[in-house]
């Protein structure tokens, strides 16, 4: 079935220091990545959304500048948290959706950012 | 606007009890419907999704979940819950033109003995 692999899985940074987030679709080509970011017992919200080749596409509220989403391939989306602050620190998930309807929507396993 | 209501925050079932959580979503299109799972940490583990065709759609780990358009509901059931199966229930709606999910708020399910 369809794979999504996230890393890392944790991360721990320093006040503006900057993140990086990979997303890879390991037996898919993910046409379209979705950024979520997950507060402590709450729903996901949207953040971006990613078409390969194209810029992304940011809710109301997300700051572009501060989120850089990058969608070079088929198969990787990265999620960069620049000059991290500590109310980054959140969990975010990633999910990619292919050609193929019947994948829906395969999500990673997420990552943990704690910015001290 | 498009939504998803999940009504209940918590839920506590005893371990064998059956299990219902309810989900209502509002939608302008023909929705995709989806049942995710959630342990503390983890990421979300797709439990069953309905498409089209039968409304009673079965999943993983003995779930079901019935479409019912006139009520806009996905309700998600399991006729003996286990103890494995506490956790974080999601909803979710998309559309079939690769839009973004959008999700409830989320169940939480505790198991007692």
């Amino acid at each position: 079935g369809a794979v999504v692999s996230q890393h890392p899985s944790r991360v721990i940074c320093k006040s503006g220091t900057s993140v990086k987030i990979e997303c890879r679709s390991l037996d898919f080509q993910a046409t379209t990545m979705f950024w979520y970011r997950q507060f402590p017992k709450q729903s996901l919200m949207l953040m971006a959304t990613s078409n390969e080749g194209s810029k992304a596409t940011y809710e109301q509220g997300v700051e572009k500048d501060k989120f850089l989403i990058n969608h070079a391939s088929l198969t990787l989306s990265t999620l960069t948290v620049t000059s991290a602050h500590p109310e980054d620190s959140s969990f975010y998930i990633c999910s990619a959706r292919g050609t193929d309807s019947n994948y829906g929507y395969t999500f990673g396993s997420g990552t943990r950012l704690t910015v001290v | 606007a498009q939504s998803v209501t999940q009504p209940d925050i918590h839920i506590t079932v005893s371990e064998g009890a059956s299990l219902e959580l309810r989900c209502n979503y509002s939608y302008g299109a023909t929705p995709y419907l989806f049942w995710y799972v959630q342990s503390p940490g983890q990421g979300l583990q797709l439990l069953l999704k309905y498409f089209s065709g039968d409304t009673l759609v079965q999943g993983i780990k003995g779930f079901e979940a019935e479409f019912k358009r006139s009520q806009s509901s996905f309700n998600l059931r399991k006729p003996s819950v286990h103890w494995s199966d506490a956790a974080e229930y999601f909803c979710a709606v998309g559309g079939q033109a690769g839009t973004a999910l959008i999700f409830g708020k989320g169940t939480t399910l505790s198991v007692s003995s």
